[in-house]
């Protein structure tokens, strides 16, 4: 199974701070690479699909990229709202395989 | 609008069996492969099965192999996860969730709770 590795598992930062989030896969996935946002109690939303291509209704400040093994989630200008987990879902091969998540705190 | 409402989720006892269904509407359900992905509580999210929109390949996480069976009825428009030998490990939210090809999962319902616990 391809492994995930997803750094920083947490991190804190201040509205309007930028952050980036990262995924490692074990083995090259081409460009997919799937980034989801959590809140407590809630589903995870997707933001990114395609390591690249944002999902309809996510705000412009939320930006992915990468290829091959190494992909990044951008959040340009933290809002209130855009504290959560954050998870990326690699689907090029079965098993499907979801990195450790990143839990992205107000400091 | 796009909507996923699973339902059957409750205790059971370990080696005991459960079924969860999801509701889809909003969409042409045939078009679609679905998914079911866990979360223990606390804990990350696991994908569980995926099941293609004309249901000719179906996949499994190991610890779902052998004990779990994903299935869908087109005529309900209804996804679901047929659970039997639960364990304790069993224990999570479980999330059914709409896959797009080169998307991955982009809707996801609420969520069902299965607690397995004597």
């Amino acid at each position: 199974a391809i492994q995930m590795t997803q750094s920083p598992s947490s991190l804190s930062a201040s509205v309007g701070d930028s952050v980036t989030i990262t995924c490692r896969a074990s083995q090259a996935i081409r460009d997919d690479l799937g980034w989801y946002q959590q809140k407590p109690g809630k589903a995870p939303k997707l933001l990114i699909y395609a390591t690249s291509a944002l999902h309809r209704g996510v705000p412009s400040r939320f930006s992915g990229s990468g290829s091959g093994t190494d992909f990044t989630l951008t959040i340009s200008g933290l809002q209130p709202e855009d504290f959560a987990t954050y998870y990326c879902l690699q689907d090029y091969s079965y098993p499907w395989t979801f990195g450790q998540g990143t839990k992205v705190e107000i400091k | 609008e796009v909507q996923l409402v699973e339902s059957g989720g409750g205790l059971v006892k370990p080696g005991g069996s459960l079924r969860l269904s999801c509701a889809a509407s909003g969409f042409t359900f045939s078009a679609y492969s679905m998914n079911w992905v866990r979360q223990p509580p606390g804990k990350g999210l696991e994908w569980v099965a995926s099941i293609s929109a004309s249901s000719s390949d179906i996949q499994y996480a190991d610890s779902a192999r052998g004990r779990f069976t994903i299935s869908r009825d087109y005529a309900k428009n209804l996804l679901y996860l047929q659970m039997n030998s639960l364990r304790a490990d069993d224990t999570a939210v479980y999330y059914c969730a709409r896959h797009v090809v080169g998307g991955g999962p982009d809707y996801w319902g609420q969520g069902a709770l299965v607690t397995v616990s004597s």
